[in-house]
């Protein structure tokens, strides 16, 4: 079936350098992507979000790029700090066919990112 | 402002025993939904609900109810829990529209034994 995966388990950077946590998506009618952030032991946190007709979506710290042609989505961290260190999701929408706003998100294994001092 | 709440955090079950997740919202969200999370695993969607009284099956319903009496409050059921159910469960409110940006609890730890 179509699903959402992460290219890195892991990723380690330097504090003060720049992120890149990359995603593929197989499902070409997502419309709709999210990037969340899980701390240990906490429940996953909204970053950024991108819809299918939009590239690139810049918010504080974080940009998400939406490459459709190859299925890839990316999230940017700028000048990483460590309480960046956590977990990160993708996740694409499947709109329900009959259940109005609500999100059905496909998530993907989630890269663990660890900030070096 | 509390957010999303669950209750218990931790529990430990033997195998058949019953029990129930309990997920309230103060943010009045018309939409609910309730997640699984295993090791190396992305979140996978159990059941949701987009309005009081309403349930619908997600990605994994099997050997799970739910209920959505009152629209604060979504409950996640297992009658017969099996080792298999053992997982941390997330529950997550959302009020819909163009973002549907999704507020999670901070996780229930079930263990079946």
């Amino acid at each position: 079936g179509e699903s959402v995966g992460l290219h890195l388990p892991t990723l380690s950077v330097q504090e003060g350098d720049n992120s890149i946590i990359n995603c593929a998506y197989s499902n070409s009618a997502s419309d709709y992507f999210i990037w969340y952030k899980q701390e240990s032991g906490k429940g996953p946190q909204f970053i950024i979000d991108i819809r299918s007709n939009m590239d690139k979506r810049q918010g504080q710290r974080v940009t998400v790029l939406l490459n459709k042609t190859v299925k890839h989505l990316s999230l940017q961290i700028a000048a990483t700090q460590p309480g960046d260190s956590a977990v990160y999701f993708c996740a694409e929408n499947r709109r329900g066919i009959s259940s109005g706003s609500a999100r059905q998100l496909t998530f993907g294994s989630g890269t663990q990112l660890t900030v070096l001092p | 402002n509390a957010g999303v709440t669950q209750t218990p955090k931790f529990r430990v079950l033997k195998t058949g025993q019953s029990m129930t997740l309990l997920c309230a919202q103060d943010m009045n969200h018309e939409y609910m939904y309730w997640y699984r999370q295993d090791p190396g695993m992305g979140l996978r969607l159990i059941h949701y609900s987009v309005g009081e009284g309403t349930t619908a099956k997600g990605e994994v319903p099997d050997g799970y109810n739910v209920s959505r009496l009152k629209k604060q409050n979504f409950l996640l059921g297992l009658e017969s829990a099996a080792p298999s159910q053992t997982s941390v469960y997330f529950c997550a409110s959302s009020s819909g529209g163009a973002t549907g940006e999704l507020f999670f609890g901070e996780g229930s730890r079930l263990t079946v034994l």
